[in-house]
């Protein structure tokens, strides 16, 4: 996950707004998405967005992308400690007809009370 | 579907030895990934099949490292011989070719090296 960059940790209080940030490489990246890992768990996905949109709502979930910086952001509202978690960027890249999914390292999400 | 399954979920091996890793993807799904997690390197990409034919294995560490797809249902990756910087967590991913592309992951092998 060179190539995608996240700060590797975060920490905020039950309640507050979590921005997790990312940055990728691909300009032609079509998808762009975040995934979840708990502990001892593969990753699942939590949202995705599409290259030619700017902004994305899914219940307390805020995904914006600014494509000239290739600059993608996850808001988390209202905080929970169920969302303690470590957060993956990653970005389609196609090539030749196939595409691969590249992910960030991770950002680790710590919720304190 | 049961999801992606992989086994063992757990590997101790001494340095040396051989390791199989398997994994069983979605029924339908096209695509399969190898990844490999470690706090030093965050989640790489080993490699990935598409149809069961290996598309790009450039992530794959080094000769010791080989991947297999002998059918739709069915993937190994093995290493011999291991050593110790190979203990990671090897996850392995399948997705359907779409607009969308969502990957699938399975559970891990948590693989350690003595």
């Amino acid at each position: 996950g060179e190539d995608v960059e996240q700060s590797l940790f975060l920490s905020v209080r039950e309640g507050d707004s979590s921005v997790i940030n990312c940055t990728y490489t691909d300009s032609s990246s079509t998808y762009l998405y975040w995934y979840k890992q708990e502990p001892g768990a593969g990753l699942q996905l939590l949202t995705y967005i599409f290259s030619n949109m700017d902004m994305k709502q899914d219940q307390r979930l805020t995904v914006l992308l600014n494509k000239k910086d290739k600059h993608l952001s996850l808001r988390i509202a209202d905080t929970q400690t169920g969302d303690s978690a470590i957060y993956f960027c990653a970005e389609r890249r196609d090539s030749g007809g196939y595409n691969k999914l590249i992910f960030g390292a991770g950002t680790r999400l710590a919720v304190h009370p | 579907d049961a999801g992606v399954i992989q086994s063992p979920r757990h590997e101790v091996t001494e340095m040396g030895q051989e390791v199989t890793l398997r994994c069983k993807p979605i029924s339908g799904h096209d695509y399969l990934f190898w990844y490999r997690q470690t706090m030093m390197r965050g989640l790489e990409l080993l490699i990935y099949f598409n149809n069961n034919v290996p598309i790009d294995d450039s992530g794959m560490p080094e000769d010791r490292f080989s991947a297999k797809m002998p059918n739709a249902s069915f993937s190994t990756l093995k290493i011999q011989p291991s050593e110790p910087r190979d203990s990671a967590v090897y996850f392995c991913a399948s997705s359907l070719q779409g607009r969308n592309t969502e990957a699938f992951f399975g559970q891990g092998t948590r693989l350690t090296v003595v």
